[in-house]
Parts: C-alpha cells; sequence; structure tokens
C-alpha cells in the first residue's frame, strides 16, 4: 500500500509564473489535506478537501492560491503568480475519515518550492 | 485559537540517555494528538497517536503521555540512539485540522 504520493518533490519557479502541486492520498482514502512549511516555521494549515468538495480552507492566503480533489485524479494546489515569499515546503496528508478521535493523518514527503 | 508550544526547542544527548519531550497547548477540546518525527529534507513520520479519551500510547522505546486538563504531552523516548535524531512535532487534532508545535530538534550523539 503506498504512501502519500506528492509531486514533484522538487519545484523552481520565477517570479509570476504558475506552481502546481500534486497530492495521491494513500489507497482508500477520501480526505485531503495541504500544509505549509516556511523556512524555520512550523507547519500551518492550508486547506481541507473530500472528494470534489473544499470543506475548510481558512488557512487559503485569499489570492493566486487554489485547491482542488477532482472526482477522479490526484489533488491538486495551484499557486499563481508566485513571489519569492511563496517558498517553502508544501505536504499533503491523507486519511480515510474526517478528522476523529481515531484519524490518523498521514504525510507525504513534500514538495519545495523555491521561486527565483 | 489553538497554541502548541514545545520545549526545549532543540536539545543535545549522548546515546544511551533517557529523555523527554515536552508539548503545551491551549484548548483542551481536541480529538487526538499525534507525535511526528521529521528528518531534514523530508516528510513527516507519525509515531503515535493518543486518542483524547486515552491517557498513554507506547511504540518500542517511546512512549507518549496526555492530560488534556494541564493541556500537556510529553514524549519519552528511552536509551537514546544516533538515529533517533530528527525534530520531534507534536499536533493536535480539531474539526478539520491539525495544528502543529514549532518543533523540538534532538541530537543524539556517540
Amino acid at each position: 500500500n503506498a504512501g502519500v504520493m506528492q509531486n514533484p518533490r522538487h519545484l523552481v519557479r520565477r517570479r509570476g509564473q504558475e506552481a502546481r502541486l500534486r497530492c495521491s492520498p494513500m489507497k482508500g482514502h477520501s480526505h485531503v489535506y495541504w500544509y505549509r512549511q516556511l523556512p524555520e516555521e512550523g507547519l500551518k494549515f492550508m486547506v481541507y478537501l473530500q472528494k470534489e468538495n473544499i470543506i475548510d480552507e481558512s488557512g487559503m492566503p485569499k489570492e493566486r492560491f487554489s485547491a482542488e480533489f477532482p472526482k477522479e485524479g490526484p489533488s491538486i494546489l495551484r499557486i499563481q503568480q508566485v513571489v519569492r515569499g511563496d517558498s517553502a515546503a508544501y505536504f499533503c496528508a491523507s486519511s480515510p475519515t474526517g478528522q476523529g478521535q481515531n484519524t490518523e493523518a498521514f504525510f507525504g514527503q513534500g514538495t519545495r518550492l523555491t521561486v527565483v | 485559537k489553538q497554541e502548541v508550544t514545545q520545549i526545549p526547542a532543540a536539545l543535545s544527548v549522548p546515546e544511551g540517555e533517557n529523555l523527554v519531550l515536552n508539548c503545551s497547548f491551549t484548548d483542551s477540546a481536541i480529538y487526538n494528538l499525534q507525535w511526528f518525527r521529521q528528518d531534514p529534507g523530508k516528510g513527516l513520520t507519525s509515531l503515535l497517536l493518543i486518542q483524547s479519551s486515552q491517557r498513554e500510547q507506547t511504540s518500542g522505546r517511546l512512549n507518549a503521555s496526555l492530560d488534556k486538563s494541564s493541556g500537556r504531552s510529553t514524549l519519552y523516548i528511552a536509551a537514546s540512539q544516533p538515529g533517533d535524531s530528527a525534530t520531534y512535532l507534536c499536533a493536535l487534532s480539531t474539526a478539520s485540522k491539525l495544528t502543529f508545535g514549532t518543533g523540538t530538534r534532538l541530537q543524539v550523539t556517540l
């Protein structure tokens, strides 16, 4: 059973370009979460999605960032017109059910975005 | 708003020592608490999950406790090894997300 798969592992973008980060959850998991880890900072929640629905996007910047989790295929975190401050590690996690006492979140290896 | 603090921020111990990492939180309305380890440039590996109704969990040389009334959790590592060197993160689960502490960077020396 493969774990949470993220690609690419490393992504370099020039300022103003678009970045697309992909996350395939563990088999059987229909809940996906995105977190961002800025240099020398802790992980911060961005968005929680269930198939075809955004459940909680309270951590998403209001502009340039969007996320989707279509019926088929991976979850995508999209950053438009990237700026240097977007440089960070972006982690995806998945769980079989929504957050609850028994719910354990499993994380991918992350995508390290560098904006030059 | 949940705030999670981990003390110490960094710790260096000689191999073989037992050690305790601390995590404190402000909001006890949680589903569970997870401890993770993160190696440099890598993802997060889940170590232990304690449900809000539980007091502790054990896995091998690791033991985690949870005291919701005082807003504290500890991760106890017995007989530390150089391979335990990593950053350890605690995370509190609420309705739709995990709230992370800033971590304790552990170095186990030979």
